[in-house]
């Protein structure tokens, strides 16, 4: 059964950091992309980032692009999401999602705010 | 990275049928059968109904589908029942490995 965890959300004053981490099991991690995708409250679904199965190339959507950075380590089967420079908008749960042809596995999504 | 446009809302009653319309550019929906929709009931993740246009995962019900017209993609739920009460989104593979969504559509079963 794959399993999606996500941890490391929380409250960020602007301009600060946070990183996110996801645990996956249940598949061959190091064999599939991975994205990100956020849901700020009471809004829509916003893809994030993608990275692939050997991080060899990573891609951003323009709103976070220069500000967040995805990586993985397969050796621990963890994704990774390092969110700098945060401003109010990007206050959302984030979401870890394994990617073969469609987003085809969630994890439960950890909460962002962003708030002085 | 502009979303694709779905309806805000759509309702019907108990054991009829609805579609949801999701229309994006030749840059997406158009150009590549990567069209996937999902269902979200508030306060949980999202849950992968249909892939690839029409596909259905294992587990998802039949009465759940999926079509595709120039760059206008459809779900179809037929025999309405309330549990299928929730937000739906589609979602399309946008090239150089970005994904677009819609804005979500609510579903009222009356």
């Amino acid at each position: 059964e794959v399993q999606l965890v996500e941890s490391g959300g929380g409250l960020v004053q602007p301009g600060g950091s946070l990183r996110l981490s996801c645990a996956a099991s249940g598949f061959t991690f190091s064999s599939s992309a991975m994205s990100w995708v956020r849901q700020a409250p009471g809004k829509g679904l916003e893809w994030v980032s993608t990275i692939s199965g050997s991080a060899g190339s990573t891609h951003y959507a323009d709103s976070v692009k220069g500000r967040v950075t995805i990586s993985r380590d397969n050796s621990k089967n963890t994704l990774y999401l390092q969110m700098n420079s945060l401003r109010a908008e990007d206050t959302a749960v984030y979401y870890c999602v394994k990617l073969e042809n469609s987003l085809d596995y969630w994890g439960q999504g950890t909460l962002v705010t962003v708030s002085s | 990275q502009s979303a694709l446009t779905q309806p805000a809302s759509v309702s019907g009653s108990p054991g009829q049928s609805i579609t949801i319309s999701c229309t994006g550019t030749s840059s997406d929906v158009g150009i590549y059968n990567l069209v996937s929709w999902y269902q979200q009931h508030p306060g949980k993740a999202p849950k992968l109904m249909i892939y690839e246009v029409t596909k259905r995962p294992s587990g998802v019900s039949d009465r759940f589908s999926g079509s595709k017209s120039g760059n206008t993609a459809s779900l179809t739920i037929s025999g309405l029942q309330a549990e299928d009460e929730a937000d739906y989104y589609c979602s399309s593979y946008a090239g150089s490995s970005t994904w677009v969504f819609g804005g979500g559509t609510k579903l009222t079963v009356l």
